[in-house]
């Protein structure tokens, strides 16, 4: 079934340790990006990459970093956790970034305590 | 800066119809995107708008006025199924989408 898949769903971790948050899409997608959605906040964008081999900032991405070696990939490693890092972390991608109808496609999220 | 405002809450009536507004002011303009949430899930995508006027699918339109900077989603027929929260989003001069912080739409019986 052709769609996006994150790992963990869900974790809790240590201040201070290290963390990869895993997103996979098999939709032959261009761009993907990462997200984070907290309470009472519209979902901010942490990190993107409008194509396999560049990664761009976000809104928000100290603390954070990405990498995209191929297509389907797109990992989002935290290096030291902070418990501001608690968030419901959403990866999405879409076909073509800026398209005329480019739409964001998400995967399930994965749900991050830092204590 | 740039802002998408859109109310934190909205009750209605299951069968009946409900409209969700949101107004926006970002740098740029290339499209507005509403999304729906369901509790615990990932957004979904419901339409986009780019162009001024009304855009139906099914029980589902979607209004936009660039001139005003504000756009409506209107549901139709209200089904318990379509409490959730719905989310605008614009995508702005840099083509990445702003987001508000979502409308949760609660439908009681």
């Amino acid at each position: 079934i052709a769609g996006i898949t994150q790992a963990p769903t869900s974790q809790i971790l240590a201040a201070g340790r290290r963390m990869t948050l895993r997103c996979t899409q098999d939709m032959r997608h261009n761009a993907m990006y990462w997200y984070r959605q907290d309470l009472g906040l519209g979902l901010r964008l942490i990190h993107y990459s409008n194509t396999a081999g560049t990664t761009g900032k976000g809104e928000v991405p100290d603390g954070y970093s990405v990498s995209r070696a191929n297509t389907d990939d797109f990992p989002l490693t935290l290096a030291s956790a902070v418990p501001s890092q608690t968030s419901v972390y959403f990866c999405a991608s879409s076909h073509l970034a800026g398209g005329p109808t480019d739409t964001q496609y998400f995967g399930p999220g994965t749900r991050l305590t830092v204590l | 800066g740039q802002n998408i405002d859109q109310p934190t809450e909205m009750t209605a009536t299951e069968g009946a119809i409900v409209q969700i507004n949101c107004t926006y002011q970002t740098s740029g303009f290339n499209g507005l995107f509403w999304y729906q949430q369901h509790a615990g899930e990932a957004p979904t995508f419901l339409s986009y708008n780019v162009l001024d006027g009304l855009e139906e699918k099914g029980r589902f339109s979607s209004f936009l006025s660039r001139s005003k900077g504000y756009s409506y989603l209107l549901l139709k027929e209200l089904q318990m199924k379509d409490s959730a929260s719905y989310l605008c989003a614009v995508r702005d001069s840099n083509y990445q989408l702003i987001w508000g912080a979502g409308t949760k739409l609660i439908i009681k019986p």
